[in-house]
Order: structure tokens, then sequence, then C-alpha cells
């Protein structure tokens, strides 16, 4: 079991900039979660997948992050434009899905710095 | 609105006492709950979870006890250890009828001193 696998584990960019994180999850695993964390803060949803299909965004996620699972299994989330409030911690995670009752699996996040 | 609230911050206890973490829930509808332990650095790491068919949960040292009718879920680390000092996110989803994703309260840092 190798795990939920996150890249970069830390971006730091200058405002304006676009960056993209990628998520490996767990293999077989059907559903992909994104997460964002902030200091002092628990992590907050942004979107889901269930396979390929993208069938669930926060009202967190603005236009300008935007999420791909091509081929079902890593999944790319990419922010445009940055800026100063999107320094956070990235979090992906993934469980078998259709199964009812089982844990999300997350990775060790990505820390985006907007300087 | 906070839907899943953990109102103490921070606790500490002393190496084999029992750790008692709280979390309160404002949503009926969840029916699935877990804990989960994050060291700095790194991501959440799943430690329990429970149904909301039961009321108690059992893993070695960890139990997990639901009050549906209080709406409120205590996770009791049983002897507390040194490694056990993390911060505990409580969590919860409504499996039944969405997507599953988390609500999670904003954390207790437990210190487990020697």
């Amino acid at each position: 079991d190798t795990g939920v696998s996150q890249d970069p584990r830390h971006k730091i960019t200058k405002r304006g900039q676009n960056v993209t994180f990628r998520c490996d999850p767990i293999s077989e695993h059907n559903r992909l979660y994104w997460y964002r964390q902030t200091l002092g803060q628990g992590p907050e949803f942004l979107t889901y997948f269930q396979n390929e299909a993208q069938l669930e965004k926060s009202r967190l996620l603005s236009d300008r992050f935007s999420a791909e699972r091509p081929k079902g299994s890593f999944s790319t989330l990419e922010i445009q434009r940055t800026e100063q409030g999107d320094s956070a911690m990235y979090l992906c995670a993934s469980s078998p899905g259709l199964i009812h009752n089982q844990p999300q699996h997350f990775g060790d996040g990505t820390r985006l710095s907007i300087l | 609105d906070q839907q899943v609230k953990q109102n103490s911050p921070s606790l500490s206890v002393q190496e084999g006492r029992i750790s008692i973490l709280n979390c309160d829930y404002t949503n009926s509808m969840f029916d699935y709950f877990l804990w989960y332990k994050k060291y700095p650095a790194e991501g959440p790491t799943f430690l329990i979870s429970i149904s909301s068919i039961k009321d108690k949960n059992e893993d070695g040292r960890f139990t997990v006890f639901l009050n549906k009718s209080a709406k409120h879920l205590s996770l009791h680390i049983v002897p507390s250890q040194p490694g056990d000092s993390a911060v505990y996110f409580c969590a919860a989803t409504e499996y039944g009828g969405s997507q599953g994703n988390l609500i999670f309260g904003k954390g207790t840092k437990l210190s487990v001193k020697p």
C-alpha cells in the first residue's frame, strides 16, 4: 500500500502566477477529494471525483481553481492568478467510493506560499 | 456556521492516563464519524470511525463513543503515550445521501507528558 502521494510538498510563488499540484490516490480507489487547510482550521472540502467525473464543487472553489482527473487515476489542481489568500495546505484524499462507511486516506499535502 | 465543533483547542495529560477528546455536531443527517490524527508537516492519518447505528467502537487503545441524542462524540485514548501528542480532528459526513465529503472540526492539540 503506497498511500496517497502529493507533489510538490512545498510551492512558493509570486502573486499572480499559476500553480499546479498533483495527487496520486491509493490504487483502485474510485473517489478522490481535494481539501484546503489554513492555520488553526480543519481541512475544508473543495471538490471530489468519482472516477474521472467531477461530481461536486464547494463554494470555496472560485473560478480561478480547476481540477481534473482525466483517466480516473491521478488528479491535478490548478490555481490561476494566485492571490495572498490562496496560501494554505492543499490536501488530497481517496477512498474506495461506492462502499459506504469507508474512511478517506490523506496525502501529506502541498503547502502553497504566495509571496 | 460550524457544523462540527471541537471546543477545546488543547489538552494536556500525563503519560499512562486517559485522554478524552470531545466533539459536538449540529447536523442530524450526519451518519458517519471519524477521528484523524495529524503531526506537523504531515497529512491527517485516519484513527477510528463509527457509524450512526452504533454507540461505541474500539480499536486497541482508542475508543470512540457516539451519543446521537446529544449530538456528541468523544475519543478515549487509554493509556496515553508521548507518541500520541498531535492534533486530533473530528470529522463527520452524510454518506446516506451525498458524496461523502468530510466536515472537520478545528482540532484539539493533545500533549502527553512523560
